[in-house]
């Protein structure tokens, strides 16, 4: 069985570049979340996938975008950064949208200079 | 307004005592919670999880006790090992949308030999 994989692990990006983080879920799972985590914070919740429509977001600009896949796998998309989404970025996938805990993948770096 | 605190950021036991940590919400649509445990370089890993119909869910060393009138739950770790030193989050959620969790800021758990 393959745990969800995220990539990539570190990036570097300057203030108002775009980035795409993607994100494979784990086998036999058709749900996809995803968190963005900020240094000494818990995860916040951005927004969920399932069966390749959104069904939830939470208190994020619309910069801030996704996709998900035939195959579940996910990208999480932000444009225009700014200093302050440098953080560390979870996918998060689950077997069903109503199912109870979260698998997390390694998380993508991120800092925004 | 953070509607999951976990007001101690650092714990410190003793090898083979027992380990409390602590955390609070204030939302009165939550009635899932979970445990995850994050170790650095990886993400958060499913611990423990209790639904608000209970007041306790154990599984080996773990114990989740949850006081739904006091809006707190507690994880229990009995006894404490030097591998159970990481990063401890509490999430909270609605029962029906496994995705959007809520975390706490989490608890560093140092297990000392």
């Amino acid at each position: 069985e393959t745990g969800v994989t995220q990539s990539p692990t570190h990036l570097i990006k300057t203030r108002g570049q775009q980035v795409t983080l993607r994100c494979s879920s784990q086998s036999g799972h058709n749900t996809v979340s995803w968190y963005q985590q900020a240094l000494g914070q818990g995860p916040q919740f951005i927004f969920q996938y399932y069966r390749e429509e959104e069904n939830g977001r939470g208190n994020f600009p619309p910069r801030f975008s996704g996709l998900q896949f035939p195959n579940y796998s996910s990208e999480l998309n932000v444009n225009a950064l700014e200093l302050d989404d440098s953080a560390l970025y979870l996918c998060a996938s689950s077997p069903g949208q109503n199912t109870g805990e979260l698998f997390f993948g390694e998380g993508s770096r991120l800092t925004v200079l | 307004d953070q509607q999951v605190k976990q007001n101690s950021p650092s714990l410190s036991v003793q090898e083979g005592r027992i380990s409390i940590l602590n955390c609070d919400y204030t939302n009165s649509m939550f009635d899932y919670f979970l445990w995850y445990k994050k170790y650095p370089a990886e993400g958060p890993t499913f611990l423990i999880s209790i639904s608000s119909i209970k007041d306790k869910n154990e599984d080996g060393r773990f114990t989740v006790f949850l006081n739904k009138s006091a809006k707190h739950l507690s994880l229990h770790i009995v006894p404490s090992q030097p591998g159970d030193s990481a990063v401890y989050f509490c999430a909270a959620k609605p029962y029906t949308n496994a995705g959007k969790s809520t975390f706490g800021d989490g608890t560093t758990l140092t297990v000392k030999p």
